[in-house]
């Protein structure tokens, strides 16, 4: 019973460097989301999918791309990470979009 | 701009104590959920209120919705040191396609 698993768990890039971040939730959730977490800002939407091809834009999505190819996954890219993008960065299912949020366990990056 | 605001931003007290927790808007939601964070974790639910005024208790937590459905609190009893972590309330908007996290509340109970 994995939830929502994120990888990697720590990162560290230099700038300018790219890579990508992987979410997979085996619940068949068709909302997936991907927040970034900063010191006093909250949780923060970068991108969401409501199913499998569908991706949309949420409040800060500059500077990210992603994918929801097939439906228990949602990956997010950066490429050309810049030190405003260091932060804690989480991947969340969802059955409904306004439902409970399943969250991963986050991966650290750390842009150089 | 953040639509909901939450207060205290910290919270150290002793175990035993009382506490309640804030979560401000000028907005209004359809409903407000409550989540805990712990270090290294993601936030987990506690709980969903749906209904202006509705207040729902689980264990020595209390969540009461505001009649305006605008804000929300969190009232802990006899505080535990199990109950620390980050508190995040989250607001869902008719209409708006994600939900809206609030600053977050750090609670420490120390034993």
């Amino acid at each position: 019973n994995a939830g929502v698993t994120q990888t990697p768990k720590f990162r560290v890039l230099k700038t300018g460097q790219s890579m990508t971040l992987l979410c997979a939730q085996d619940m068949n959730h068709e909302y997936m989301y991907w927040y970034r977490q900063d010191p006093g800002m909250g949780l923060r939407l970068i991108h969401y999918s409501v199913g499998e091809g569908t991706t949309a834009k949420g409040e800060v999505p500059d500077g990210y791309n992603v994918s929801r190819l097939k439906k228990q996954n949602f990956l997010l890219g950066l490429e050309s990470a810049a030190p405003s993008q260091t932060s804690v960065y989480f991947c969340a299912s969802s059955y409904l979009w306004s439902g409970e949020a399943f969250f991963g366990q986050g991966t650290r990056l750390t842009v150089v | 701009t953040q639509l909901l605001e939450q207060s205290p931003q910290f919270l150290s007290i002793q175990e035993g104590e009382n506490l309640t927790v804030y979560c401000n808007s000028s907005s209004v939601f359809s409903s407000l959920q409550w989540y805990r964070q712990e270090p290294g974790e993601g936030p987990v639910l506690l709980v969903t209120v749906v209904t202006g005024g509705e207040v729902k208790k689980l264990k020595r937590l209390t969540f009461q919705f505001g009649d305006a459905r605008k804000d929300s609190s969190l009232h802990i009893t006899a505080a535990q040191p199990g109950d620390t972590g980050l508190y995040l309330c989250a607001g869902a908007q008719t209409g708006a396609n994600n939900l809206f996290f609030g600053t977050g509340t750090r609670l420490t109970v120390i034993p």
